[in-house]
């Protein structure tokens, strides 16, 4: 079974910084996606930015990108220039390529706290 | 962007009593939709996915007579909390996924209903 690891319950980051949060998995699968979502107070999810496996080029969303190394099964998110409006739960997810329903299921991660520091 | 929404965002009611959730897809229509449920400060847990027309899948786990779920047309998904108790208090959050098979690969969100049974 599908499997995925955010090992920093929580970070902190000074506003305009640079900060780096986890994520790893484990599949036998050979082709997937990865994403990470925000949390916001709300409670609303956001997608912040998807990845496919196959595909070897890092994704990029303006601030946001991935360090996607698929030997190693990590997918770590850098937000770049931090701003306030980052401050959320974030959560890396995976999900299968498939046709069924049931290849839609997201596997999500245990979250990572932000707080950005003015 | 897809918007999907959920109605009611909160509800309180008394042990023993039955509460149904909606969620509706706004400007897409949705075959497929899911359900988790997500306890303070954890991870989403996806519960089951509910498939227009026919009968939902459920996660190991959950109970099948005490979430009912109906996925009556295109664009509405209900989940129906039957004989609520104080431990089925939780933030229920539903999502379905935008594009045709199989190309599509990622989920749009509802803002949640937050239940809470006394």
């Amino acid at each position: 079974a599908q499997t995925v690891t955010q090992s920093q319950p929580e970070m902190s980051v000074q506003e305009a910084e640079t900060v780096t949060l986890s994520c790893t998995y484990d599949t036998s699968e050979s082709d997937y996606y990865l994403f990470w979502y925000k949390q916001p107070p709300s409670r609303q999810m956001i997608l912040v930015i998807r990845q496919e496996a196959y595909k070897q080029q890092n994704a990029t969303e303006n601030r946001f990108s991935v360090n996607f190394q698929k030997a190693a099964k990590s997918f770590s998110l850098k937000i770049s220039d931090s701003q306030l409006g980052d401050a959320a739960m974030y959560f890396c997810a995976y999900r299968r390529v498939g046709t069924t329903s049931g290849t839609y299921k997201y596997i999500f991660g245990t979250g990572t706290r932000l707080k950005v520091l003015a | 962007g897809a918007v999907v929404s959920q109605h009611p965002s909160w509800v309180i009611c008394k042990s023993g009593t039955s509460v149904k959730i909606e969620c509706r897809s706004l400007d897409f229509q949705a075959t497929t939709m899911f359900w988790y449920r997500q306890f303070p400060k954890q991870s989403l847990m996806l519960m089951a996915t509910s498939n227009e027309g026919s009968k939902a899948t459920y996660e190991q786990g959950v109970e099948k007579d005490k979430f009912l779920i109906n996925h009556a047309s295109l664009t509405l998904s209900t989940l129906t909390v039957t004989s609520a108790h104080p431990e089925d208090s939780s933030f229920y959050i539903c999502s379905a996924p935008v594009g045709a098979l199989p190309s599509t690969d990622t989920q749009y969100f509802g803002p949640g209903t937050r239940l809470t049974v006394l």
